[in-house]
């Protein structure tokens, strides 16, 4: 079985803060972890994945995730928020890394401030 | 372009009336997959197919169906047994048997009981 938990449903920055979205994770295989963001109305379009090959990971639009296994997290991070970032971001956890059976965190949603 | 489309973007049901939800890809991706999207709950698994012919439930099938005739075509059927079906509906397809691969996702519908 596998879960994800994010923390905070609502997360506010100021432009040009550092973001950082949480998101632990439980499954009884090694997972492979994504993060996903959702602009209104939309689809889901794939931040950056982690499949075992570095822990530290590169997104677009400058995102970045550590996997911490002794902490079972993957939390979601930029150093400086734009306007642009205001979204809602999902995490999501699969038992294997063909992106099979996903698992969605109740999502966290990003507010930019000016 | 390759991708993965719904229609209809704004979906609009009488109570005691089904509806069909269209899902179409041409990325030749095996499994496609339907989640619904309620506010504060993430994403949802209603049904899942894995090859053509073949489906099973996920875990809120009660009040949906599906079929999969044709690989590039998953639609969702939202039945009168559904009584809360108002809700942002998405279909994600993924390829399996890859490494490194991640679900892509159409632009959603959103279905409203009136």
């Amino acid at each position: 079985a596998q879960s994800v938990t994010q923390l905070g449903s609502h997360v506010s920055v100021s432009e040009g803060a550092l973001v950082l979205l949480r998101c632990n994770y439980s499954s009884s295989v090694p997972p492979y972890l994504f993060w996903y963001v959702q602009y209104p109305n939309q689809g889901l379009q794939l931040l950056l994945k982690y499949t075992s090959a570095a822990t530290l990971v590169k997104g677009i639009n400058g995102f970045e995730a550590e996997f911490k296994k002794s902490e079972t997290s993957f939390h979601l991070t930029k150093p400086s928020a734009h306007m642009s970032d205001a979204a809602e971001y999902f995490c999501a956890v699969s038992p294997n890394n063909a992106g099979n059976m996903l698992t969605f965190g109740g999502g966290t949603r990003l507010m930019v401030k000016p | 372009d390759g991708g993965i489309t719904q229609s209809p973007k704004y979906l609009f049901r009488k109570e005691g009336q089904n509806v069909t939800l269209s899902c179409e890809q041409n990325l030749n991706h095996d499994a496609m997959y339907w989640y619904r999207q309620d506010p504060g709950q993430g994403l949802r698994l209603i049904y899942y197919s894995q090859i053509v012919n073949d489906f099973q439930k996920g875990d809120i099938a009660e009040g949906y169906s599906v079929s999969r005739e044709k690989k590039e075509s998953f639609p969702l059927t939202v039945t009168s047994a559904q009584k809360n079906p108002t809700a942002f509906y998405l279909c994600a397809s993924i390829r399996q048997g890859m490494a490194n691969t991640e679900a892509f996702f159409g632009q959603g519908t959103r279905l409203t009981v009136v």
